[in-house]
């Protein structure tokens, strides 16, 4: 079975700073997706970056940034130049070819950002 | 426009009772989903619906049922409720079911939280 962990329950950084979120996952398949979702207050859950794992290189939106390790099958996130804004819940999330989208989710890291 | 709507937003109800959660997305997407999230913010997939096919976490009560008059609602049924039921519902949809250059990315909406007495 596919699992997800995030081994970082709460990480807390200053304004400006960057802070780096931990994932790591288990799966035997070849062809998978990783993501990185967010829970601010409000709950809504919103999508923060990609990665396919057939990619090597890592994928960056902006401010966000990944650090895809297939073989140690890790996947951090690197947050830059943190805002206050991005205080929230950070998910790390996993599927796979013929999963039909469904995503299994690590159990989250709370992220606290000091002004 | 809110892409996907979830009501009632909050839910409290006591036990054995039966209520329903109703999901609409105006994203014209195929697929909808259900997902879990308990008191420690786990998340947790229940349902993987669309118009060919559903697909149920083994691991859900037959208590919980799905319900799809159209491609662009999922309703949740939940019967005999019991105090673990308590959690947020998050509803979900994607554009597409099959693998591709948009695979795993779904939408939200804003969740319901269901509270058993």
């Amino acid at each position: 079975a596919q699992t997800v962990t995030q081994s970082q329950p709460e990480m807390s950084v200053q304004e400006a700073e960057t802070v780096t979120l931990s994932c790591t996952y288990d799966t035997s398949e070849s062809d998978y997706y990783l993501f990185w979702y967010k829970q601010p207050p409000s709950r809504q859950m919103i999508l923060v970056i990609r990665q396919e794992a057939y990619k090597q290189q890592n994928a960056t939106e902006n401010r966000f940034s990944v650090n895809f390790q297939k073989a140690a099958k890790s996947f951090s996130l690197k947050i830059s130049d943190s805002q206050l804004g991005d205080a929230a819940m950070y998910f790390c999330a996993y599927t796979w070819d013929n999963a039909g989208n469904m995503l299994t989710f690590g159990g989250g890291t709370r992220l606290m950002v000091k002004p | 426009d809110t892409a996907v709507s979830q009501t009632p937003k909050y839910l409290v109800t006591q036990m054995g009772n039966d209520k329903s959660i109703k999901c609409e997305q105006n994203l014209g997407h195929d697929t909808m989903y259900w997902y879990k999230q308990d008191s420690k913010k786990f998340l947790k997939i229940m349902f993987s619906y669309n118009n060919k096919e559903l697909i149920i976490n083994e691991t859900v009560p037959n208590r919980f049922s799905p319900k799809s008059p159209d491609k662009a609602h999922l309703n949740l049924h939940i019967n005999s409720l019991e105090l673990g039921d308590s959690a947020v519902y998050f509803c979900a949809s994607s554009r597409r079911w099959a693998s591709g250059p948009n695979t795993g990315e779904l939408f939200f909406g804003e969740g319901s939280r269901l509270t058993v007495l």
